[in-house]
């Protein structure tokens, strides 16, 4: 299995309260993502990675911001936690962007009260 | 908005039965991939069939891929209970100077024994 730890693995939290969720890897790969879960909608991309300091929106990134100082962590903050946020979050990770594939952590489910 | 979405929703079927899933997209791809994920987990990956390719077996895995009609289907041959799961297409589409993973909402798998 790919090296990935995802921290915490639950999350119970206020709105209104920020919020890390940290990724964590040890396989040296270049590209990180974060993605949400919900019932009805699957996964959906919050922010990418494609390097050290290098990141970009994704498709529901409004209320989220991600930073990357080194390789191998990759932290999701929740600036103000709202209810609409609670769900399970997943980090992901490939090698490249092309056409390798993706290496999931276990997720974190968030409850936002 | 989702690039991929599969189909059907949901899946009932007896042991030893086929499972057909099927998965539409929406823009011209890269490759597309597709995962298991078995409750409370990650997501693991399956196979993944480049745009070049119209089918790919692995153990009792079947993918076709047809890009005129922008459609793939998985086929999991003399399924068994353990296959019980929830399946997703992701396709890579490009964004930028990457390729973006999108995943479809799923097809959850029951499988009687």
């Amino acid at each position: 299995d790919a090296g990935i730890t995802q921290s915490p693995r639950h999350k119970v939290t206020e709105t209104g309260t920020p919020v890390t969720l940290r990724c964590h890897q040890t396989e040296n790969h270049r590209y990180m993502y974060w993605y949400r879960q919900d019932p009805g909608h699957g996964l959906r991309l919050i922010h990418y990675s494609y390097g050290v300091k290098d990141t970009d929106k994704g498709e529901v990134s409004d209320g989220y911001s991600v930073s990357r100082s080194k390789t191998e962590d990759f932290l999701l903050t929740l600036e103000s936690a709202t209810s609409s946020q609670t769900s399970v979050y997943f980090c992901a990770i490939s090698a490249s962007s092309t056409n390798e594939k993706l290496f999931f952590g276990s997720g974190t489910q968030l409850s936002v009260l | 908005s989702q690039q991929g979405e599969e189909d059907p929703q949901a899946l009932s079927i007896q042991e030893g039965e086929n499972a057909t899933m099927n998965c539409s997209y929406k823009t011209s791809i890269n490759n597309l991939q597709w995962y298991r994920q078995n409750s409370g987990r990650g997501l693991v990956h399956l196979i993944l069939i480049r745009s070049n390719e119209r089918e790919k077996h692995s153990g009792r895995l079947r993918v076709t891929l047809d890009t005129s009609k922008k459609s793939s289907s998985l086929l999991i041959t003399a399924s068994r209970a353990a296959d019980t799961a929830s399946y997703f297409c992701a396709t890579r589409h490009a964004s930028g100077g990457s390729y973006i993973p999108t995943f479809g909402r799923g097809t959850s798998l029951i499988v009687h024994p």
